[in-house]
């Protein structure tokens, strides 16, 4: 089955910095879903990726899928409290609904 | 548009107790999912369905039973409630299988005490 390992775990960033979060699949990815929970609600769906090497950006949130589609990547660059929440990237494995990481913690602090 | 309705929001139950998480989507989805999110480890499949009348099993679906009457609504049933139910449940919705987002609902906090 296919895995998803997430890092950081968690993060505090000071407002205004960059950051960048990860996500490593164990087999190759045929689609990756990154989504935002903020604190005691759903899931929020940023993006998603198919092709080796794409890149989608919205707003300061940039995400990229590494050319040989196993590892994404999720930029934000100059950090806002709006940012905080739990990003977690989810997997399509071709014939069952999206496994998803365990989640990335961040915090913007001021 | 509502998008996914989860109720309740909040649920407090005895251990041995049943319940029923409700689960409507007013988009014209196929399929539908019932996912668990517990501290620290990310979300779980529970059950999820392709079409009404047709469902299956995701990866942790012992103590749980769904059904799939019509399109739109998909509720989980939990029978003879134990702790380690305790979690938040999710449902999403989405047109197809693949290659589409998934639209999430708020919610719903289960503790079993």
């Amino acid at each position: 089955s296919q895995e998803l390992e997430q890092s950081p775990q968690s993060l505090i960033v000071q407002e205004g910095k960059n950051l960048t979060i990860n996500c490593t699949s164990s087999k190759t990815l045929y689609g990756l879903y990154w989504y935002k929970q903020k604190y005691g609600e759903g899931l929020i769906f940023l993006m998603m990726l198919q092709k080796g090497g794409e890149e989608k950006s919205h707003e300061k949130i940039t995400a990229k899928l590494d050319e040989k589609k196993q590892q994404s990547s999720l930029h934000i660059t100059a950090s806002q409290p709006s940012h905080a929440g739990i990003y977690l990237c989810g997997a399509d494995p071709g014939n069952t609904p999206l496994v998803f990481g365990k989640g990335t913690r961040l915090s913007v602090i001021a | 548009n509502a998008g996914v309705t989860q109720t309740p929001k909040f649920r407090i139950l005895k251990i041995g107790q049943s319940m029923t998480l409700q689960c409507a989507q007013d988009m014209n989805h196929n399929y539908m999912y019932w996912y668990r999110q517990d501290p620290g480890m990310g979300l779980k499949l529970i059950y999820y369905s392709v079409g009404a009348g047709i469902t299956d099993k995701g990866e942790v679906p012992n103590g749980y039973n769904v059904s799939r009457s019509t399109t739109e609504d998909f509720p989980l049933r939990l029978e003879l409630a134990a702790p380690s139910q305790t979690s938040v449940y999710f449902c999403a919705s989405s047109s197809q299988g693949a290659n589409t987002e998934a639209f999430f609902g708020q919610g719903t906090r289960l503790t079993v005490v």
